[in-house]
């Protein structure tokens, strides 16, 4: 079973809307959460990094939040354009060496 | 500066014959990562690579996969006598000298590997 959950597994949006996708995890010892963005046929890219201290983040207009106790993380997209079609992907990283789980992702799609 | 660089970006072999995928991290980076993609599936690690070590291998098939990571020279995972199975996206990050955790990793373009 995957330790990292994304949903909804697919949604599209009108270009201008916000949404928000989710993320719960069962990883442990955790360490940090991460939110990368993958374009179609690339390597992913990284949106932000958090703690387990830190329960908001921000990257333009991208803003996570983490609540460690319900081990639940959202990433919000605010005024959605068409270069953020794309799969989002929730990735946990252990404590120890950082190894990484990964979410099998949102894919994002952002109508005209 | 620049990022992570994989070759080839697409590789197809037959059914028995090797294949032999590259990564050259970002300057200034020790440590390599290997992950596979599976069609509609999230990455899933492979192994962990420091120059000349082999740190964490524990998501690396015991068959015909091996990695490493010279001291000069580009990562490379090797799968020997490919099957159908192991068509998917092999995708390398490096990163800086140790973080512990905290270790951001940046990720390059992939090779989509296709085996007929």
């Amino acid at each position: 079973k995957n330790q990292v959950e994304q949903s909804p597994q697919s949604l599209i949006i009108l270009e201008g809307k916000n949404c928000t996708l989710q993320c719960n995890y069962t990883v442990s010892p955790f360490s940090n959460l991460r939110w990368y963005k993958q374009d179609t046929g690339r390597g992913p890219v990284s949106l932000t990094i958090m703690t387990f201290s830190e329960n908001t983040k921000s990257n333009g207009r991208y803003t996570a939040t983490l609540d460690a106790d319900t081990k639940q993380s959202s990433l919000h997209i605010t005024a959605s354009q068409l270069s953020d079609s794309a799969s989002y992907i929730c990735v946990v990283s252990a404590r120890s060496w950082g190894k990484l789980q990964f979410g099998a992702g949102t894919q994002v799609v952002v109508t005209p | 500066n620049a990022g992570v660089m994989q070759n080839p970006r697409h590789l197809v072999r037959r059914r028995g014959q090797e294949a032999r995928l590259r990564c050259s991290p970002m300057k200034g980076h020790s440590h390599v990562y290997w992950y596979r993609q599976l069609p509609e599936e999230g990455l899933k690690f492979m192994v962990y690579l420091q120059k000349e070590n082999i740190i964490d291998e524990s998501g690396m098939p015991k068959e015909r996969f091996s990695a490493e990571f010279p001291k000069e020279g580009p990562s490379i995972l090797r799968i020997q006598q490919v099957v159908r199975g192991d068509s998917a996206a092999y995708f390398c990050a490096s990163s800086p000298p140790d973080r512990g955790s905290y270790n951001e990793q940046f990720f390059g373009p992939g090779t989509r590997l296709t085996v007929l």
